[in-house]
């Protein structure tokens, strides 16, 4: 079993469209959690960070479940902009034990 | 700017060739860190730097050198490239610490190895 996993997808959704991108990990004593952003194979960049509370950055929200061992991460109002592959990434616990996913890509069409 | 710069984006090679891959950032970070991705696997961690002249390997580290000779600096050498190193590299450098700080990457290197 991978130690980050991710649907590949393509997940091909309208404009405006609610999507969601689950991520499973496989290390319950991982520590922090992450969704990062890459287009078409550049760098990729943070989106933001998971909170055991879960938080919100716009049309954007993050959740995490421990219990599960799975975190989220939920577009509303989907932009064609927001084309682009995405990220799960697990601090596995450690000092620098990073582990990404393989990534998810969203596809948003007019 | 803040920024992670490479050099080159792109090399086509030849096996066996010596190469360097530089990596530099202008934040004073003292983390620094080297990706390969490859389709269908992701970024994997090649090396790591925690500061000058402290290094690990991370999960894929055969076939890699790297040095840490200035805060700024983390090239990744390769010695005798083979095709099977033919990724797209990605260095990356951060804040330290043992939580979550977001990594800051550079633009990636496409190497293919011939």
């Amino acid at each position: 079993r991978k130690e980050v996993e991710q649907d590949p997808g393509p997940f091909n959704v309208p404009e405006g469209a609610t999507v969601a991108f689950n991520c499973t990990y496989s290390n319950s004593a991982s520590q922090s959690f992450f969704w990062y952003r890459q287009d078409c194979r550049k760098e990729p960049k943070l989106l933001m960070s998971v909170y055991s509370s879960g938080n919100e950055d716009g049309r954007f929200t993050a959740q995490l479940n421990r219990a599960s061992q799975y975190i989220s991460l939920l577009i509303r109002d989907s932009k064609l902009s927001d084309s682009a592959t995405y990220l799960c990434v697990v601090n596995r616990g450690g000092y620098q034990k990073v582990t990404f996913g393989t990534g998810t890509k969203l596809q948003v069409i007019p | 700017e803040a920024q992670v710069t490479q050099n080159p984006r792109y090399l086509i090679t030849v096996t066996g060739k010596k190469l360097t891959v530089t990596c530099s950032q202008n934040m004073n970070h003292e983390y620094m860190s080297w990706y390969r991705q490859d389709p269908g696997l992701g970024l994997r961690q090649i090396y790591y730097s925690m500061n000058v002249e402290v290094t690990d390997k991370g999960d894929v580290p055969e076939g890699y050198k790297v040095s840490r000779k200035e805060k700024r600096n983390f090239p990744l050498i390769l010695e005798s490239p083979s095709p099977n190193q033919t990724s797209l590299y990605f260095c990356a450098s951060r804040v330290p610490g043992t939580g979550g700080y977001e990594q800051y990457f550079g633009p990636g290197t496409r190497l293919t190895v011939t």
